[in-house]
């Protein structure tokens, strides 16, 4: 594998289940991203980690819980979700340094939440 | 805050031709960067070039390139002899200077080729 890779690729969910989205990034980067792009609006930044220290939480809901557990992998934890989450969820992860941290993305996972 | 403005939500072009796709941000940063980012179909993004604020040169990759111009604060993306592939959701971005910075997003433009 290479790149950034998410699974799974779709899910479906209704309101009262537990699910986890996972990213994987096989480029040695340190920071990793996740991202909510939902129809008709630019996407939004839901968490930065560096170095697995979470950075930003950019306001986002407790329902969604990030973890990471080391350099290369991500979690997004899902719990009592709204229909309104609906949406789909890109993990990305760069290089720090040099001041411009290229972001590489992966798939996206698309959630529906019923 | 940093805000980016796409203003073409729809575009298309004939295979062949060239395109420019508009992008203008808003900032009090003097230390930046930009990109283009494509998304097909499948929705895998994919970087298509950046450009560093402090370089005047504005930035070419093969068919892609930008009309970055900073003092309006524009950074247009050319796309030149486009081809079915070019399909896609193009995102202009902004992240400022530093490390594990955020990108601000575009709402997008999507591109047609047609054949």
């Amino acid at each position: 594998e290479t790149g950034v890779t998410q699974t799974p690729r779709h899910l479906v969910m209704g309101m009262t289940n537990k699910k986890s989205l996972k990213c994987e990034q096989h480029l040695g980067h340190n920071a990793m991203y996740w991202y909510k792009q939902s129809a008709k609006k630019p996407l939004e930044l839901m968490f930065v980690y560096n170095f697995k220290e979470q950075t930003e939480n950019n306001s986002v809901p407790s329902r969604f819980s990030p973890e990471c557990p080391n350099s290369s992998h991500l979690f997004l934890h899902l719990h009592t979700l709204q229909p309104e989450d609906s949406a789909l969820y890109l993990c990305a992860s760069s290089q720090p340094g040099g001041g411009a941290d290229t972001q590489y993305f992966g798939p996206g996972t698309r959630l529906t939440v019923l | 805050a940093q805000t980016v403005t796409q203003s073409q939500p729809e575009m298309s072009v004939q295979e062949a031709e060239t395109v420019t796709l508009s992008c203008t941000y808003d900032t009090s940063e003097n230390n930046y960067y930009l990109f283009w980012y494509k998304q097909p179909p499948s929705r895998q993004m994919i970087l298509v070039i950046r450009q560093e604020a402090y370089k005047q040169q504005n930035a070419t990759e093969n068919r892609f390139s930008v009309n970055f111009q900073k003092a309006a604060k524009s950074f247009s993306l050319k796309i030149s002899d486009s081809q079915l592939g070019d399909t896609a959701m193009y995102f202009c971005a902004f992240m400022k200077h530093g490390h594990g910075n955020k990108l601000v997003f575009g709402a997008g433009t999507i591109l047609r080729v047609k054949s």
